[in-house]
């Protein structure tokens, strides 16, 4: 069964406000994952972690790998309306997906 | 350009009558892997391979057949589809499946009315 709890479920930004997001698990995980989903379309890896209290951007994106090794989280700032889509994160031992954050923001 | 390429990407079926849905990647990946998407449970493995003729289920197997016959062909087949098999499916490739980064293809919608 799904191991990865991601939060929220859901979120309704507007233009320019920072969107955080999480993922825990009952179990350590090796390498955290990041994907984004654009509508009609499959996820695309944005940000991968491989160790513990690692903090890692890729532009507006910032992740970090919990030091538990059971959670990470990833930030996207002053957000624009391309970032859209659904955010998953993902543990790696057997790439365990969480049931993903639907991002909207309005213009 | 290296990709993933599923087809079809959408596909109505009635109950019992046996699909295949294609997966092909170009980029010499030892690993592939499907997936199911439904709302609210995230993306669930159906079956793996990681290699040529070597496959293996996933979280969610029943229902599904899969084949690797070559590298980089992963074909996903319902022999006998049911409702609760409607649902969206990613193929995805990697080097391996030690990889951190998996190409997902674009998917395909499947409706088994």
């Amino acid at each position: 069964g799904q191991q990865l709890n991601q939060s929220p479920q859901s979120m309704f930004i507007q233009e320019g406000e920072d969107v955080s997001m999480n993922c825990t698990s009952s179990s350590i995980f090796n390498t955290w994952l990041w994907y984004k989903q654009d509508p009609g379309e499959g996820p695309v890896l944005l940000i991968a972690l491989y160790k513990a209290g690692e903090l890692t951007s890729n532009g507006r994106l910032t992740a970090q790998f919990g030091i538990t090794r059971k959670d990470s989280f990833l930030n996207i700032s002053a957000s624009i309306p391309s970032d859209v889509g659904i955010y998953f994160c993902a543990g790696r031992r057997d790439m365990r997906f969480g049931a993903g954050t639907r991002l909207t923001v309005k213009p | 350009e290296a990709q993933v390429t599923q087809n079809p990407r959408y596909l109505i079926t009635v109950t019992g009558k046996k699909l295949t849905v294609t997966c092909s990647q170009n980029m010499n990946h030892e690993y592939m892997s499907w997936y199911r998407q439904d709302p609210g449970l995230g993306l669930r493995q159906i079956y793996y391979s990681m290699n040529v003729e070597v496959t293996d289920k996933g979280d969610v197997p029943e229902g599904y057949k899969v084949s690797r016959k070559e590298k980089r062909n992963f074909p996903l087949i319902l022999e006998s589809p049911s409702p609760n098999q409607t649902s969206l499916y990613f193929c995805a490739s990697s080097l391996s499946r030690g990889s951190y980064g998996y190409t997902f293809g674009s998917g395909t919608r499947l409706t088994v009315v």
